[in-house]
């Protein structure tokens, strides 16, 4: 069953530091989603990605955060310089034209130091 | 502007009982409805969706949710629980114009007693 993927499934890193947290939706979706979720947090939407452009983004995706589809497969989240409460658990998620739920993966979970 | 509210942050439930978690939604019109279930370490697994038709929806795992446009509701159900389903379901709610992004309760975590 195709599924999406993210890697590394959890990083460390030095606050100030530049992290690219990476995703590979599922091969025929046209619709990709970052959320993420603060430890005893709910799930936050952070940006919706559609026809190599952001659709739609949150207050917390500000400059310090971009995305990219950098090829066919990927689809990557980058925070340029990390702070502390950037640490938690980020889902990628995407979903097909036509469908109305979106497929989640296993998560990164990002702890800045 | 969306919102989703789960009352209740834990529930413990003993093997075998029925369960019934409980969401509440605000949206200005006929939203899509989803519970996602997340067990530990793992990510967001869909157990169900409402977006029309029938009230009363299946899911995957002996799970179903009510649609109750009245009480702006959607609650999880499930007859009789197993072990396996400790875990933290968080109901989300959908817009359904635009490119869908989800806006998510708080959770609630199911602890099951032997």
């Amino acid at each position: 069953e195709p599924e999406v993927t993210q890697t590394p499934s959890h990083q460390v890193t030095q606050m100030g530091q530049e992290v690219i947290l990476r995703c590979v939706p599922i091969s025929n979706h046209l619709y990709f989603y970052w959320y993420r979720q603060i430890l005893g947090q709910k799930v936050e939407f952070l940006v919706s990605f559609y026809n190599n452009e952001i659709s739609e983004k949150s207050e917390i995706f500000d400059d310090q955060f971009s995305v990219e589809r950098p090829d066919g497969s990927n689809f990557t989240l980058k925070i340029r310089s990390t702070k502390l409460e950037d640490s938690a658990m980020y889902f990628c998620a995407s979903r097909n034209r036509g469908q109305t739920e979106a497929f989640f993966g296993q998560g990164t979970r990002l702890t800045v130091v | 502007a969306q919102s989703v509210t789960q009352p209740d942050i834990h529930i413990t439930v003993s093997e075998g009982a029925s369960l019934e978690l409980r969401c509440n939604y605000s949206y200005g019109a006929t939203p899509y409805l989803f519970w996602y279930v997340q067990s530990p370490g793992q990510g967001l697994q869909l157990l169900l969706k409402y977006f029309s038709g029938d009230t009363l929806v299946q899911g995957i795992k002996g799970f179903e949710a009510e649609f109750k446009r009245s009480q702006s509701s959607f609650n999880l159900r499930k007859p009789s629980v197993h072990w396996s389903d400790a875990a933290e379901y968080f109901c989300a709610v959908g817009a359904t114009a635009g490119f869908q992004k989800l806006v998510f309760g708080t959770g609630t975590r199911l602890l099951v007693s032997p």
